[in-house]
């Protein structure tokens, strides 16, 4: 069974800091892994998708990478802003019946960021 | 183009009684799913849809919950009867989703359910 673990819970840090977040996964086997970001009382905003053949994917100030072997996948966070406060949910898709597409979102708890001006 | 749409928002409703969440994908869009989000912790899914057709209901408690999506377009999601565990986020996503896809998925705003 896929178990995805994200650390820290919670992270505060001041404007204008790098920061990284974490994402851990049991099973190696994964088609995907998909970053989200999540608003208070919203629902969630798909940010990076990472195929399990690349390595990292880029959107303006944030970088996520992906370790497939180690099970394991950061998102980094340049110069951040009071806007990136939100919390950060990672996702691994597993391959579904016959390797289709259709596998099951397995997402992590969540890493609640502050950032303060 | 236009987002996932849920209604309602909000529903407060007393354990035992029925409700209904409706969803209407972004067009175009084959796959459809359901996600239970209980306070603090990352989404769960209830069903996933594969144009009309169930994929994957295994985390669906199929005595309470059951869904729908007839046309292969919108879906509803019931619960009856309501129990306080219930209480949730209940979040419909959709992708443009074929045989080898990885297109990401897009949520809607969801409907805060509480069960008093």
């Amino acid at each position: 069974k896929q178990e995805v673990t994200q650390i820290p819970a919670a992270l505060s840090v001041p404007e204008g800091e790098n920061l990284v977040l974490n994402c851990s996964f049991t099973d190696s086997a994964i088609y995907n892994l998909q970053w989200f970001r999540q608003d208070p009382g919203k629902g969630l905003t798909s940010l990076l998708l990472i195929q399990s053949s690349q390595r990292e994917q880029t959107s303006g100030r944030l970088n996520a990478s992906l370790d497939k072997s180690s099970g394991r996948s950061t998102l980094y966070i340049a110069a951040s802003q009071p806007g990136d406060s939100a919390t950060y949910l990672c996702a691994v898709r597993i391959p579904g019946a016959g390797g289709t597409s259709y596998g099951k979102l397995t997402f992590g708890q969540g890493t609640i960021l502050t950032v303060h001006p | 183009e236009a987002g996932v749409a849920q209604s309602p928002r909000y529903k407060i409703i007393e354990k035992r009684q029925s409700v209904a969440f409706w969803c209407n994908p972004i067009s175009g869009h084959a796959t459809l799913y359901w996600y239970q989000q209980i306070l603090g912790q990352g989404p769960k899914l209830l069903i996933q849809f594969q144009n009309n057709g169930v994929v994957d209901d295994s985390q669906l408690p199929k005595d309470r919950f059951s869904a729908e999506r007839l046309k292969g377009v919108d879906s509803t999601l019931k619960i009856q009867p309501a129990k306080l565990e219930d209480s949730a986020v209940y979040l419909c996503a959709s992708s443009l989703s074929y045989r080898g896809s990885n297109s990401p998925l897009h949520f809607g705003n969801g409907t805060r359910l509480t069960v008093t």
